[in-house]
């Protein structure tokens, strides 16, 4: 299994600015994703983050828009750019790991934004 | 592309009836299928997957590629039943889809 914790787990922010989401893994691991779930909706991948490389994104969602960084095997931060009132969701960590009958993924708390 | 669709969002029983939680997907390749679950102030976590073919507290779900299913079901509902279900599928890049999710309200 994994243990995912993410800073901040929520903030209130102008539109206009910046926010960048921390996520970190308490072992190491190849692919770590990226979702949104904004309000009263289900979840919708952003991107998949993999140390060494670009990270991949999905249709709809642009790298300068929401910047990734996967510095090491554990951690990887999202940006989310240039904020909106749109943007207000919650933002998910997740990564795949090996559970009791294969692998599954695991995901953090999140990081609920609201955007004024 | 793959889509996975739950058509309740709500599903309200009374502790002791049966619930059944609906979900079709659409993918053009061998799907792998999984229902996740968030019960309050948690984080969402793994209830079962089709692979292991097992019960989760007292829940199944069969893989129907005829119908394009994967209905979660369990004969008893509890009261800690409540919570926020989705069914999701895992295509190619171990990405995972998920559905609109079905939130279960299990009544005393």
């Amino acid at each position: 299994s994994a243990v995912i914790s993410q800073k901040p787990s929520r903030d209130i922010c102008q539109r206009g600015t910046s926010l960048t989401i921390q996520c970190q893994v308490d072992s190491q691991v190849t692919m770590m994703f990226w979702y949104r779930q904004q309000p009263g909706q289900s979840l919708t991948l952003i991107a998949t983050a993999n140390q060494g490389s670009e990270a991949t994104y999905e249709s709809g969602f642009v790298i300068d828009k929401f910047p990734i960084s996967r510095p090491n095997l554990t951690f990887s931060t999202l940006t989310v750019s240039n904020m909106s009132p749109e943007d207000s969701s919650i933002y998910l960590c997740s990564v795949e790991g090996w559970g009791a009958s294969g692998y599954e993924q695991y995901f953090g708390p999140g990081t609920r934004l609201t955007v004024t | 592309a793959q889509r996975v669709t739950q058509p309740e969002k709500l599903l309200s029983v009374f502790k002791g009836a049966p619930v059944e939680l609906k979900c079709n997907y659409s993918y053009s390749g061998s799907p792998e299928l999984f229902w996740y679950v968030q019960y309050s102030r948690q984080r969402l976590q793994l209830l079962l997957r089709h692979i292991s073919r097992e019960s989760i507290k007292g829940f199944t779900a069969d893989l129907n590629k005829g119908e394009t299913s994967f209905h979660l079901k369990k004969p008893f509902a509890q009261e800690e039943d409540s919570a926020m279900y989705y069914c999701a599928l895992r295509a190619a890049g171990n990405k995972l889809t998920f559905g609109g999710g079905t939130r279960v309200l299990v009544k005393p």
